[in-house]
C-alpha cells in the first residue's frame, strides 16, 4: 500500500522560512505533490516533483530524494495568508492514484 | 471554466436515507475522483475513474457507498442508506497531467 508521514503543525513568524517534511512508502511511485487548503476551502495545487532535486516557484520550492523516500515543502518569506493545511500527496501503486498525507497545519503568527 | 462543479454544496439528511452527492469535472479532463474528508481520517480517496471507467476503487467504504460516471461530463457518488458516521466533507477532483482540481466539496451531515 502507500503512507505518507508529515508533521501534524508548524508555527512560524511572518517573514521567515518554514520547512514542511513528507516521508513516503509506496510502491511503484511516479511523483511526489503537495496541496494547499485554507480552512473550509477546497486543496489546491502547489507543486510536483518526478525526479530528484528541488523546484521553485516563487516563495515556495518542492524537493525530493527518491532514494530516501522524502520530500519536502519550503515556504519563504511567510504571510499570514500562508496559514493553511499543507499536503504531501504521492502517486503511486498500480494503478497511478494519487493519496494524501494526513496534513500539517501551518500557522503563522505576527 | 468554471473549475469542478459540485452539488449540493451542502446537504443534512437523517439516518437510513439516500444520499446523491453529484459532481461535473473540468471539460477534456479524463480522471475523475472521489474523496472523503474528516478530521479523524484525514483526505481519503475513495474512488478513481479513467475515461469513465473505474478503475480503483478500493477506498470505498463498504456496499452502502456506489459511485458512477455515465459520461465525461458527470459523476455520482450515491450513499444508500447513510450512517451519522458518513459525515464528512467529500470532494470530487477530476486530473490534467499532474495536477489534480478538487471542487468546492459537499458537506454532508447525516443526523
Amino acid at each position: 500500500g502507500q503512507s505518507l508521514e508529515q508533521p501534524s503543525e508548524v508555527t512560524a513568524v511572518e517573514g521567515a522560512i518554514v520547512q514542511i517534511n513528507c516521508t513516503y512508502q509506496t510502491s511503484g511511485f511516479y511523483g511526489l505533490s503537495w496541496y494547499q487548503q485554507h480552512d473550509g476551502g477546497a486543496p489546491t495545487f502547489l507543486s510536483y516533483n518526478a525526479l530528484d532535486g528541488l523546484e521553485e516557484t516563487g516563495r515556495f520550492s518542492s524537493f525530493l530524494s527518491r532514494s530516501d523516500s522524502y520530500g519536502y515543502l519550503l515556504l519563504q518569506e511567510l504571510q499570514m495568508k500562508d496559514s493553511a493545511s499543507y499536503f504531501c500527496a504521492v502517486r503511486g501503486g498500480a494503478t497511478n492514484k494519487l493519496i494524501f498525507g494526513t496534513g500539517t497545519l501551518l500557522a503563522v503568527q505576527p | 471554466d468554471a473549475g469542478v462543479i459540485q452539488s449540493p454544496r451542502h446537504e443534512v439528511t437523517e439516518m437510513g436515507q439516500e444520499v446523491t452527492l453529484r459532481c461535473k469535472p473540468i471539460s477534456g479532463h479524463n480522471s475523475l475522483f472521489w474523496y472523503r474528508q474528516t478530521m479523524m481520517r484525514g483526505l481519503e480517496l475513495l474512488i478513481y475513474f479513467n475515461n469513465n471507467v473505474p478503475i480503483d476503487d478500493s477506498g470505498m467504504p463498504e456496499d452502502r457507498f456506489s459511485a458512477k460516471m455515465p459520461n465525461a461530463s458527470f459523476s455520482t457518488l450515491k450513499i444508500q442508506p447513510s450512517e451519522p458516521r458518513d459525515s464528512a466533507v467529500y470532494f470530487c477532483a477530476s486530473r490534467e497531467g499532474y495536477e489534480q482540481f478538487f471542487g468546492p466539496g459537499t458537506r454532508l451531515t447525516v443526523l
